[in-house]
């Protein structure tokens, strides 16, 4: 039982465009939503996180969206680079941190 | 800087045989967790570990054992290999628990053939 649903599962995204991630958790008692990246043969590294309290969370060109009634959280990233092409968890935490599936971003020169 | 350091970085096992991987850190962090990553699945928590002495069992516990002797050192073991196993492995730490950022390794890949 999966308790933090990602999607999509791959995003091709054009340089200059915007990626969006969305997650969805079920627990209302999470209370720590980060996003990781992952480079191939790499371990995942922290980009950027929120707490339920604020709904918008920036640093530099990424973005977590946060709405708390329906359960769900996103991920943008403005001008999308190359660079930027990785896998993206999303994850959930109370006692234990919930990854989400992944996404693997392609950004097309 | 070191940061979380895992060993091996591969491994091939016949089913039934067991091993040991390590987890090392050197950021005086409190929390370490043993991670399975799987294709389409995300990352999965195995074990994890609140501090020297402490350990307790996350989503996927079955088939595996871990120990916490020292603060800096989180080992896993599995006992009796399954092919089930085979996998990438991730360990991380903390310094507050899993509501501060997590610091992971590079990985082992696990083959149980």
């Amino acid at each position: 039982q999966q308790q933090v649903k990602q999607s999509p599962q791959s995003l091709i995204v054009q340089k200059g465009g915007i990626s969006i991630i969305n997650c969805a958790y079920e627990n209302t008692a999470f209370d720590y939503f980060p996003w990781y990246q992952q480079f191939p043969g790499k371990g995942p590294a922290l980009l950027i996180a929120i707490r339920p309290d604020v709904s918008e969370k920036k640093e530099g060109r990424f973005t977590i969206s946060f709405n708390k009634s329906a359960k769900q959280f996103s991920l943008h990233i403005m001008d999308s680079q190359p660079g930027d092409s990785a896998t993206y968890f999303c994850a959930a935490s109370l006692h234990d941190m919930r990854f989400g599936a992944g996404t693997r971003l392609t950004v097309k020169p | 800087n070191a940061g979380v350091t895992q060993t091996p970085k591969f491994r091939v096992l016949k089913t039934g045989q067991s091993m040991t991987l390590l987890c090392a850190q050197d950021m005086n962090h409190e929390y370490m967790y043993w991670y399975r990553q799987d294709p389409g699945m995300g990352l999965r928590l195995i074990h994890y570990s609140v501090g020297e002495g402490t350990t307790a069992k996350g989503e996927v516990p079955d088939g595996y054992n871990v120990s916490r002797l020292k603060k800096q050192n989180f080992l896993l073991g599995l006992e009796s290999a399954a092919p089930s196993q085979t996998s990438v492995y991730f360990c991380a730490s903390s310094s507050q628990g899993t509501d501060t950022e997590a610091f992971f390794g590079q990985g082992t890949r696990l083959t149980v053939v």
